[in-house]
């Protein structure tokens, strides 16, 4: 089975602070996906990355940045956190384009 | 628990009924669509697919239907049990692209 891990199921922190979310996937995926979940907007992608040390705006890019060093780590770090940046924060892979995306569990991020 | 939307459409149905989620779809560019299952707190998790050279795909305990005249995926739940009360939503992924779009889901509900 494809697991994708997420190092923080909840999360709460000070704006202005910067913040990691880290995804680890054990099935040797090409693609990594980073979205945020928000009541009444659904799944919206902020990054994603086809390979080590690569990476593409999603559609919500603004405040964000990645780094994906290693092809099973992918990391989502927000340089200065804001309030409207609290979120539901997924992870996915998949193994090539046109493949099934595979979901972490979530970060329930909470910025005060 | 924690929504995953609020104000969704809700599919009430009585345990050991038959559920059908309905999703349309906006581009006929689209080729390959995903179900998924999520429930409160937890990420989404893969369902079922289906790619456009096919009109029917059947799962355990799950079909889903393709109308590619209409634009319209559904899904089928076979005698469904408390454990299927989730928001389900679709993906769909256009053509020699990297993205899936997704709806922003139905709650499932199942009474006793």
């Amino acid at each position: 089975d494809v697991k994708v891990t997420q190092s923080s199921r909840y999360l709460v922190k000070r704006t202005g602070e910067k913040v990691f979310l880290e995804c680890v996937q054990d099935m040797d995926h090409e693609n990594m996906f980073w979205y945020r979940q928000d009541p009444g907007l659904g799944l919206r992608l902020i990054y994603f990355s086809y390979d080590v040390k690569m990476k593409e705006k999603g559609d919500i890019p603004e405040g964000y940045s990645v780094s994906r060093e290693k092809k099973e780590r992918f990391s989502l770090i927000l340089e200065s956190a804001s309030t409207n940046q609290t979120s539901m924060y997924l992870c996915a892979s998949s193994r090539d384009n046109q493949d099934t995306q595979y979901f972490g569990p979530g970060t329930r991020l909470t910025v005060l | 628990g924690e929504s995953v939307g609020l104000h969704l459409p809700t599919l009430s149905v009585q345990e050991g009924d038959n559920s059908i989620i309905n999703c349309a779809y906006s581009n006929s560019a689209s080729d390959y669509f995903i179900w998924y299952k999520q429930e409160s707190g937890k990420g989404p998790q893969f369902i079922i697919d289906i790619r456009s050279n096919m009109d029917k795909r059947q799962g355990q305990r799950v079909t889903v239907l393709l109308n590619k005249t209409v634009k319209h995926l559904s899904l089928q739940i076979a005698a469904t049990q408390p454990g299927d009360s989730a928001v389900y939503f679709c993906a769909e992924n256009r053509r020699n692209t990297d993205k899936l779009i997704f709806g922003t889901g139905t709650r499932l509900q199942v009474f006793p």
